[in-house]
């Protein structure tokens, strides 16, 4: 168990919808990063926060966001679903803020868009 | 923009052998994560490399930072070995998350 809580385990829903996935971070863990894992892409890394504060951006489409709550939780908003936001997304927490340190990561949210 | 190759895609090996995969990578990088993850999608940290090796178990990895190029070992392989490798480099102090090769299938057969 890495301490990492990602809900829902699993979503299905249809084109056009919005979901938001959460992520509970490790106890003391202050770092929360969001990756997406697609059968043709691979992991990509989409956003980082910081203790609250966004720190990092990769490929993170325009129609997803996402923030860190002063519990440190952190949630990622998917909005005008496509059938090519099907995938595996995955948060990992880290205690600092550098990609230097041992990743902890969750079991991951299962998004099918029908 | 880094790429990451891993080599092989896919390896299949008997119970007991020495299996080595290799990870290569594009520009300097301040650190190299081996992932494993099994099916069913769970991803495990096996290790964190900025330098030199590190050892856990079975399980060794090595980086060699001139050439970009690391590489994880697992002595004496079991079935329970079967899983996907995945090596990721980080770049700067948390300029940005980390770049994932495409992965290695393992299989560990009896």
């Amino acid at each position: 168990d890495s301490g990492v809580t990602q809900t829902p385990k699993h979503l299905i829903t249809a084109t056009g919808q919005r979901v938001t996935l959460r992520c509970s971070p490790r106890s003391g863990d202050l770092s929360v990063y969001w990756y997406q894992q697609s059968l043709d892409q691979g992991l990509q890394f989409l956003i980082q926060y910081y203790n609250g504060e966004e720190r990092a951006k990769g490929n993170i489409l325009e129609r997803f966001s996402a923030q860190q709550f002063p519990d440190l939780h952190s949630e990622l908003n998917l909005s005008s679903l496509e059938l090519g936001d099907s995938a595996l997304y995955f948060c990992a927490s880290t205690l600092g803020v550098a990609n230097t340190g041992e990743l902890f990561f969750g079991e991951g949210s299962r998004l099918t868009v029908l | 923009k880094n790429e990451v190759e891993q080599s092989p895609q896919n390896l299949t090996a008997q119970e007991g052998e020495f299996i080595t995969i290799n990870c290569s990578y594009s520009v300097g990088i301040s650190a190299l994560h081996w992932l494993q993850q099994h099916p069913g999608g769970g991803i495990v940290s096996l290790f964190m490399l900025s330098s030199g090796k590190k050892k856990h178990g079975r399980l060794i990895a090595t980086i060699n930072i001139q050439e970009k190029h690391s590489s994880l070992h697992i002595t004496a392989s079991h079935p329970r070995d079967s899983a996907v490798y995945i090596c990721a480099v980080g770049v700067g102090g948390g300029a940005d998350g980390l770049t994932f090769g495409k992965g290695t299938h393992l299989i560990i057969q009896p």
